[in-house]
């Protein structure tokens, strides 16, 4: 059974810092997905990672992927109140099933 | 992208009753899945909606309690039968885009009393 894991589940940080956001998973894939998800509302793709080294930037968010390491990470730059959100990463499967890890829920204090 | 609707976008409803959530896609697509989230929870695939056959669950899952029809490429519904207040949830419906993207939709947001 597939398993992917987040952490930190739980992230405070200032307006200004950088953090990363890790997501291990348990078995090979190819593809991994980061979505947004604020408070009420449903996902907002952030990025999908096709492949081995894949590198996405989108504003202050970097997301990467290491399959061999079956690890992708995403990295927040100079972090503003905007950003604060639920993080999810997704491992695609057979069939383009998603697992979703725990999510992580971000807060940027002023 | 694909633009995705779903009715209703909230309902509350009475224990042993059920309700059918209809997701609407603005184009053709091959793949369309739904998913639950539980309150304060990741989500969790409940099944694949095959156009024109059953539709595939996930372990934990069964036709009998989650009942999805697939009429055509663009259209698809889900039944929470003989709810209980464990079924409340969020239930969001996705499709997978042609360019390894997967988008979802506005989610229905279910409590059960």
């Amino acid at each position: 059974e597939l398993k992917v894991e987040q952490n930190p589940l739980f992230l405070s940080m200032q307006e200004g810092k950088n953090y990363t956001i890790y997501c291990n998973y348990s078995t090979t894939s190819d593809r991994l997905y980061w979505y947004r998800q604020d408070p009420g509302k449903s996902l907002e793709s952030l990025f999908v990672l096709l492949s081995n080294g894949a590198v996405k930037q989108e504003g202050r968010l970097m997301a990467s992927l290491d399959t061999k390491a079956r690890l992708s990470t995403l990295h927040i730059t100079a972090a503003v109140h905007d950003l604060s959100a639920t993080y999810f990463c997704a491992v695609e499967t057979s069939g383009s099933r998603l697992t979703f890890g725990e999510g992580t829920q971000l807060t940027v204090n002023p | 992208s694909a633009v995705i609707s779903q009715k209703p976008s909230r309902d509350i409803c009475q224990r042993g009753t059920s309700l059918t959530i209809q997701c609407q896609v603005d184009s053709q697509v091959t793949m369309m899945f739904w998913y639950r989230q539980q309150p304060g929870q990741s989500l969790t695939l409940i099944a694949t909606a095959n156009q024109g056959s059953e539709a595939t669950y996930e372990s934990g899952f069964v036709i009998d309690k989650f009942p999805i029809s697939r009429p055509n490429l663009t259209f698809s519904t889900l039944t929470v039968s003989n709810m209980s207040p464990e079924d409340s949830s969020i239930y969001l419906c996705s499709v997978a885009g042609s360019r390894y993207e997967q988008y979802f939709g506005p989610g229905t947001r279910l409590t059960v009393t």
